[in-house]
């Protein structure tokens, strides 16, 4: 278990708001990822960050940003939530390497009303 | 850029029957492959994986998966299944430098009839 919290696990929030995730790890993996899970879809990767201030889009990174200025904090922002963002969000951490898995949090669960 | 296939969004299979989910991956060289499980309500944790060595691969909770090259296939398998592996499997691939992101496939559901 990579040590991965991710809060809130739960949030409903209303469109137009900004929403911060927070993706915190305790086992100093330099690469931390976002994820959203869909039905249909599985996942999906939003940002991703090969280290302190090193990070990059996804194949669906329209409307959110990251930000990661701690190696175990890893910070996802929906800047202006609408309703196609309401999904399930996971990070996940790894280390570097080809044949390393990833490790994933428990994920958020956010519902855009 | 890679790519996985996983035929099948949604099995059914009796308890005690086999157990066997498709994952085809697109790659110009040999990848890394992974199968993840993830349960209700919960994140995704690794089954098992491919890297190098032998071919045929063993994980937690009795499956097992083989790197078949020559179909560019990675299938998981369990001989008896258990109403207890009633969940969703990702197959993913990562190329071997691990300087992208894991790809995943849109995921298996499996179900387990009694």
């Amino acid at each position: 278990d990579a040590g991965i919290t991710q809060s809130p696990r739960h949030k409903v929030t209303e469109t137009g708001t900004p929403v911060t995730l927070r993706c915190h790890q305790t086992e100093n993996h330099r690469y931390m990822y976002w994820y959203r899970q869909d039905p249909g879809h599985g996942l999906r990767l939003i940002h991703y960050s090969y280290g302190v201030k090193d990070t990059d889009k996804g194949e669906v990174s329209d409307g959110y940003s990251v930000s990661r200025s701690k190696t175990e904090d890893f910070l996802l922002t929906l800047e202006s939530a609408t309703s196609s963002q309401t999904s399930v969000y996971f990070c996940a951490t790894k280390r570097p390497g080809g044949n390393t898995e990833a490790f994933f949090g428990q994920g958020t669960r956010l519902t855009v009303v | 850029a890679q790519s996985v296939t996983q035929l099948g969004s949604h099995v059914s299979v009796s308890e005690g029957a086999l157990v066997l989910l498709r994952c085809n991956y697109s790659s110009s060289v040999p990848p890394y492959l992974f199968w993840y499980v993830q349960y209700p309500n919960q994140g995704l944790q690794l089954l098992l994986k491919y890297t190098t060595g032998a071919t045929l691969v063993k994980g937690i909770n009795g499956f097992e998966a083989e790197f078949k090259k020559s179909e560019t296939s990675f299938h998981l398998t369990k001989p008896s299944a258990h109403m207890s592996d009633a969940a969703e499997y990702f197959c993913a691939v990562s190329d071997r430098s691990g300087n992208t992101p894991l790809v995943f496939g849109k995921g298996t559901r499996l179900s387990v009839i009694a």
